[in-house]
């Protein structure tokens, strides 16, 4: 199973938007609604963003939303601030019992 | 509150296995899925597979097929994760998570560090 393809950084200033893209295959992304994102700080464990493509955990800013089309899901951040400054990955389940497809992750730079 | 708690960093020589645990806190350890995640300084994360805590059932990912075992002790809601035949590729940080329809609930982490 491959990595899910991600852009290696998006960048953007303070209150503007990013988005990132995340591209599987029909055995992945494109045939479930089990995509999810995590963002990860340095040094710290991952934390759920998004899952079932565009749901929000509890406790997470309405700022981030989720999407998908065919095998590509997105990630978006809307009125972007410095905490959101991060790596992040989508994930999506791949069929007989994997769960985790990971995308290579995205450096978001807050400018 | 739902929490894992990992056990402390490892410093392991080539060919030696390593032995991770992960103890639940917060739930009935019985009822959700425990996967293993790692990551090696610097790269993206990569799965390693799950095990039903309730029935001991288990999968893998294919790169880990034959190296890898997970087991668990319901008695005191732990799961445990062994690695095999370690090589310097296998120097990462290693991560149960709780899996409820996504990785929710994630474990601080494991440094494992293989090197002679």
């Amino acid at each position: 199973q491959s990595a899910l393809t991600q852009p290696r950084s998006v960048s953007g200033s303070p209150g503007q938007s990013v988005t990132i893209s995340c591209t599987g295959t029909s055995s992945d992304v494109g045939g479930y609604n089990y995509v999810s994102w995590y963002q990860q700080h340095p040094g710290k464990a991952p934390k759920l963003m998004i899952y079932d493509v565009s749901k929000r955990p509890s406790g997470v800013p309405d700022r981030f939303s989720g999407s998908k089309s065919g095998n590509t899901a997105s990630l978006t951040i809307s009125g972007l601030q410095a905490e959101d400054e991060a790596d992040y990955y989508c994930c999506s389940y791949a069929g007989s019992y994997t769960f985790g497809v990971f995308g290579t992750g995205t450096k978001v730079t807050v400018l | 509150q739902v929490q894992l708690v990992q056990s402390g960093a490892e410093v392991k020589k080539p060919g030696a296995s390593v032995k991770v645990s992960c103890k639940a806190s917060g739930y009935t350890f019985t009822s959700y899925d425990i996967n293993w995640v790692r990551q090696a300084t610097g790269q993206g994360l990569e799965w390693m597979g799950w095990m039903n805590p309730n029935s001991g059932n288990t999968g893998y990912a294919q790169k880990f097929q034959g190296r890898v075992t997970m087991t668990r002790n319901t008695s005191i809601s732990t799961a445990y994760m062994e690695l095999s035949s370690l090589r310097s590729e296998d120097t990462a940080v290693y991560y149960c998570a709780l899996y409820r329809g996504a990785f929710d609930i994630w474990g601080q982490g494991t440094m494992v560090t293989v090197s002679s």
